[in-house]
């Protein structure tokens, strides 16, 4: 496609509900990452992948957070038993360049979850 | 780890004046990039400006301009002739060897018409 899709858009959960993000990535970009906006901050680092390697998930901020990209395409977060806290835009950007210094990240619109 | 620091939370100008936007960092690292990124109300991340930390010559595109000072750190960026479309969240980011980009907080471009 011609940039980075998202869906959804939005998605309002119960808390302890599952939910799923998903990441369609520029066609040929090998990097992908995934990152949490709250309300009034900067993105923050979730997870990064290379092709369908998860090379870093450092970021996750708990295990009930889990990303997955297994052909090295569209990637999905998943977010298993949602806490109020997990309320955030979720930001997925792709990344031509194998070197991890190289590069401009290349962004979604995001998916705003709200947890009630 | 590398941290990005916005110290303005909310800056304002008025259309077709000058407006600057500080941004510092802390890294041990002696290769890296900064960015600026823009994010409208419509939340997607528009880069604004590249910086890459081995060149000396300030980078430029178009009304956009950075005050890069690697000694201290500092990665300011201008925005000249304002206009209403500038309004937005801006951004600054460094890209070193870990992976992915650290953003700071974000200052909120007011343009007064």
């Amino acid at each position: 496609g011609a940039g980075v899709s998202q869906s959804p858009r939005y998605k309002v959960a119960k808390r302890g509900q599952d939910v799923a993000l998903r990441c369609d990535p520029i066609s040929g970009h090998v990097s992908l990452f995934w990152y949490q906006q709250a309300l009034g901050q900067g993105p923050e680092f979730l997870t990064y992948f290379q092709n369908e390697a998860q090379l870093d998930k450092s970021g996750l901020p708990s295990d009930r957070f889990f990303a997955e990209r297994p052909e090295g395409s569209v990637s999905t977060l998943k977010i298993q038993r949602t806490q109020q806290e997990d309320s955030a835009v979720y930001l997925c950007a792709s990344s031509l360049e194998y070197s991890r210094r190289r590069g401009e990240l290349f962004f979604g619109e995001g998916s705003r979850l709200t947890v009630l | 780890a590398q941290t990005v620091t916005q110290s303005q939370p909310e800056m304002s100008v008025q259309e077709a004046e000058t407006v600057t936007l500080s941004c510092t960092y802390d890294t041990s690292e002696s290769d890296y990039y900064l960015f600026w990124y823009k994010q409208p109300p419509s939340r997607q991340m528009i880069l604004v400006i590249r910086q890459e930390a081995y060149k000396q010559q300030n980078a430029t595109e178009n009304r956009f301009s950075v005050n890069f000072q690697k000694a201290a750190k500092s990665f300011s960026l201008k925005i000249s002739d304002s206009q209403l479309g500038d309004a937005a969240m801006y951004f600054c980011a460094y890209r070193g060897g870990a992976d992915g980009l650290t953003f700071g907080k974000g200052t909120h471009l007011i343009i007064q018409p």
